[in-house]
């Protein structure tokens, strides 16, 4: 069935580093989510994606959708310790558009 | 709106012992989701409501997990009978149509631990 990758699985940086996760599916997405989770907490919506070629900012992160949209990643540049938590892409499965498979994170770790 | 609610916050119990998490959605929003998180298996999504109806529930892992929404403010999850396996966080989250490309909102999370 349609899988959402996600890479690394882990990353350490030190404060000022950058930063990129990487979301690969198997089948062209209608669209796709990223979410962040601090430790401890809940997952939190952070953008969402939906052209082929997208590019969206928030401030020190940058989200992209695939040409082919079956790819995604998000690039923070210079970390800070506030950006320390694991994160998610999520896609829709299958035509069902109403349910979200979540990739497996990647857990971020700022030094100070 | 105070966000998507979930109790209890945490939950220890022992092996066999029956086991009820609740959620509020979010007033207005139409889907509900339950999600459970551990390290093996990620967030994987367990079920899904639609105006309070069972959409899809091929995500429940046995016969012990059964979920119900009995009207558009609260929802319930509960395994019967528990066992030590079932140790995770459950999350609720609820949207507004996902199709028409909705964010989800997560509640807090119930951490449940089974002896």
């Amino acid at each position: 069935g349609q899988q959402v990758m996600q890479i690394p699985q882990y990353q350490h940086v030190q404060e000022g580093e950058d930063f990129t996760t990487y979301c690969n599916s198997s089948t062209t997405l209608s669209n796709i989510q990223w979410y962040k989770q601090r430790p401890g907490g809940h997952p939190v919506f952070l953008i969402q994606l939906v052209k082929s070629g997208e590019v969206k900012k928030q401030k020190r992160l940058t989200f992209q959708f695939g040409e082919a949209k079956k790819n995604s990643s998000l690039h923070i540049t210079a970390t800070q310790t506030t950006d320390v938590g694991t994160y998610f892409c999520a896609g829709p499965i299958g035509n069902n558009f109403n349910k979200f498979y979540f990739g497996s994170g990647t857990k971020l770790n700022v030094k100070p | 709106d105070a966000g998507v609610i979930q109790s209890p916050r945490h939950e220890v119990t022992e092996m066999g012992q029956e086991v009820t998490l609740r959620c509020k959605p979010i007033s207005g929003h139409d889907y509900l989701f339950w999600y459970r998180q551990t390290m093996m298996r990620g967030l994987e999504l367990l079920i899904y409501f639609n105006n309070n109806v069972p959409i899809d529930d091929s995500g429940m892992p046995e016969d012990r997990f059964s979920a119900k929404m009995p009207n558009a403010s609260f929802s319930t999850l509960k395994i019967q009978p528990s066992e030590p396996r079932d140790s995770a966080v459950y999350f609720c989250a609820s949207s507004f149509d996902p199709s028409s490309y909705n964010e989800q909102f997560f509640g807090p999370g119930t951490r449940l631990t089974v002896l």
